[in-house]
């Protein structure tokens, strides 16, 4: 069964660093988003992507996140300039539609 | 702000009885709803869509949406120790197609 994977598992990162996240979505699926999750909090929507641009990003996406589709298969998130409260799960998902995503199993980010 | 609430349990139900997860919403434009399911350290799995009153049944899994009393449910019949997990309710609110809100999650413990 297709499935979304993420790369690396877990990022170790010194604050003020730049990160790349990274993420192949499922193959034949248009929509790609990603999401966090701060250790024992909501699963919070960061920001979807679609036709190669941003479709909607949420408060949380501000200057110092960005998205990127460099190629046909990869789907990257950037953080500029990490803080302490950017440690979290962060999930990569798609969709062949609208509304319902498809989970990857997620990047785990220790800012330090 | 639009919200999704759920109880957070933990709730516990021995094996072979039937669990039922409850979930309510704030924004009456709400059209998709879903269910995902995950593990402790894990990703959010999908389960469960639901889009129009009623109910939608896919194998031990029964999803129920009353649109008018704004609320979600996820019953699962014969309950296994494997279904124990966390329990995310997750709605399309009306204004988004692509953002997912979602709830805290349930915490189900399956007791052998």
């Amino acid at each position: 069964e297709p499935e979304v994977t993420q790369t690396p598992s877990h990022q170790v990162t010194q604050m003020g660093q730049e990160v790349i996240l990274r993420c192949v979505p499922i193959s034949n699926h248009l929509y790609f988003y990603w999401y966090r999750q701060i250790l024992g909090q909501k699963v919070e929507f960061l920001v979807s992507f679609y036709n190669n641009e941003i479709s909607e990003k949420s408060e949380i996406f501000d200057d110092q996140f960005s998205v990127e589709r460099p190629d046909g298969s990869n789907f990257t998130l950037k953080i500029r300039s990490t803080k302490l409260e950017d440690s979290a799960m962060y999930f990569c998902a798609s969709s062949e539609a609208p509304r319902s995503a498809f989970f990857g199993p997620g990047t785990r980010l220790t800012v330090l | 702000q639009k919200e999704v609430e759920q109880n957070s349990g933990p709730l516990s139900v021995p094996e072979g009885a039937i669990a039922s997860l409850n979930c309510t919403y704030s924004d009456r434009g709400s059209q998709s709803f879903f269910w995902y399911r995950q593990y402790s350290g894990k990703s959010p799995e999908l389960i469960m869509s639901i889009y129009s009153n009623g109910d939608k049944e896919d194998g031990r899994f029964t999803a129920q949406l009353n649109k008018a009393s704004q609320y979600v449910s996820l019953l699962i019949r014969d309950s296994q120790p494997s279904d124990s997990a966390t329990y995310l309710c997750a709605v399309n609110s009306g204004g988004s197609n692509y953002k997912l809100t979602f709830g805290k999650g349930t915490l189900l413990t399956v007791n052998p």
